[in-house]
C-alpha cells in the first residue's frame, strides 16, 4: 500500500528563518512525489515535483529513495509562504491517482 | 486560459437528500480526478476518469457514491442518501493523459454540509 506521512500538523517559524517540512513516504516500485500548497482561500495548487528537480518560490525539494523521504526547504521564510502544505506520490509513467499526506500548516510570523 | 471549474461552491443538504456536484474540467484534459477533503481523513482519491470510463473507482466510500462524465469532458459526482459523515469540500482535479503522471489542476471545490 502506498501511504504519505508528514509529522508535523503545524509549523511556526519567524520570517527569515530556515524551513524544511517533513515528507516520508512507502510505495513499492518507483513513485513520482509532488508538493502542494493551498493559500488561504485558493485552489490547491501545485508546488513543485521531483522529477523537475527546479526551485520554486524559493521551495527546493530532494527526493531521498534510501530514507524515503521528500522534505521540503526554503533557506528564508517569508509571510506570504504562510499556507497549507500537502506532499503527495502517484504511479511513475501514467495519469493516476494522487496519494497526499494529511498536511503541514506553515506559519510564518515577524 | 479557464481553469477546472466546480459547481456549486456551497451545497447545504438535509440527511437522506441527494446530491450531485458538478465539475468542469480544463478543455482537452483527457484526465479527471474526485477528490474529497475533509477534517478527520485529510484529501483522500474517490475516483479517476480516463475519457469517459472509470478505470479506478477504488476510493469511493460506498455504493451511495456515484460519477459519470460524459462526452469527455464534464463530470457529475452523485451521493444518495446523504449522511452526515458525507461532509465534507469536494475537489475535481483534471490533468492531460501523456506518457507520464502529468499535473492535476484543482477546482476551487463544493463545500457540503449535510444537517
Amino acid at each position: 500500500a502506498q501511504r504519505v506521512t508528514q509529522p508535523e500538523k503545524l509549523l511556526s517559524v519567524f520570517k527569515g528563518a530556515p524551513v524544511e517540512l517533513k515528507c516520508n513516504y512507502s510505495y513499492s516500485g518507483s513513485p513520482e512525489l509532488f508538493w502542494y500548497v493551498q493559500y488561504s482561500r485558493q485552489r490547491l495548487q501545485l508546488l513543485l515535483r521531483h522529477i523537475s528537480r527546479e526551485s520554486i518560490k524559493g521551495f527546493t525539494a530532494d527526493l531521498n529513495k534510501g530514507e524515503t523521504s521528500f522534505h521540503l526547504k526554503k533557506p528564508f521564510a517569508q509571510e506570504e509562504d504562510s499556507a497549507m502544505y500537502y506532499c503527495a506520490l502517484t504511479r511513475t509513467g501514467t495519469a493516476s491517482k494522487l496519494t497526499f499526506g494529511t498536511g503541514t500548516r506553515l506559519q510564518v510570523t515577524l | 486560459g479557464a481553469g477546472v471549474s466546480q459547481s456549486p461552491s456551497n451545497k447545504v443538504t438535509e440527511k437522506g437528500k441527494d446530491v450531485e456536484l458538478r465539475c468542469d474540467p480544463i478543455s482537452g484534459h483527457t484526465a479527471l480526478y474526485w477528490y474529497r477533503q475533509s477534517l478527520g481523513q485529510g484529501l483522500e482519491f474517490l475516483i479517476y476518469f480516463q475519457g469517459n470510463s472509470a478505470p479506478d473507482k477504488s476510493g469511493l466510500p460506498s455504493d451511495r457514491f456515484s460519477a459519470e462524465r460524459t462526452g469527455g469532458s464534464v463530470s457529475t459526482l452523485t451521493i444518495q442518501r446523504t449522511q452526515q459523515e458525507d461532509s465534507a469540500v469536494y475537489l475535481c482535479a483534471s490533468s492531460l493523459n501523456g506518457p507520464r503522471a502529468d499535473t492535476q489542476y484543482f477546482g476551487p471545490g463544493t463545500r457540503l454540509t449535510v444537517l
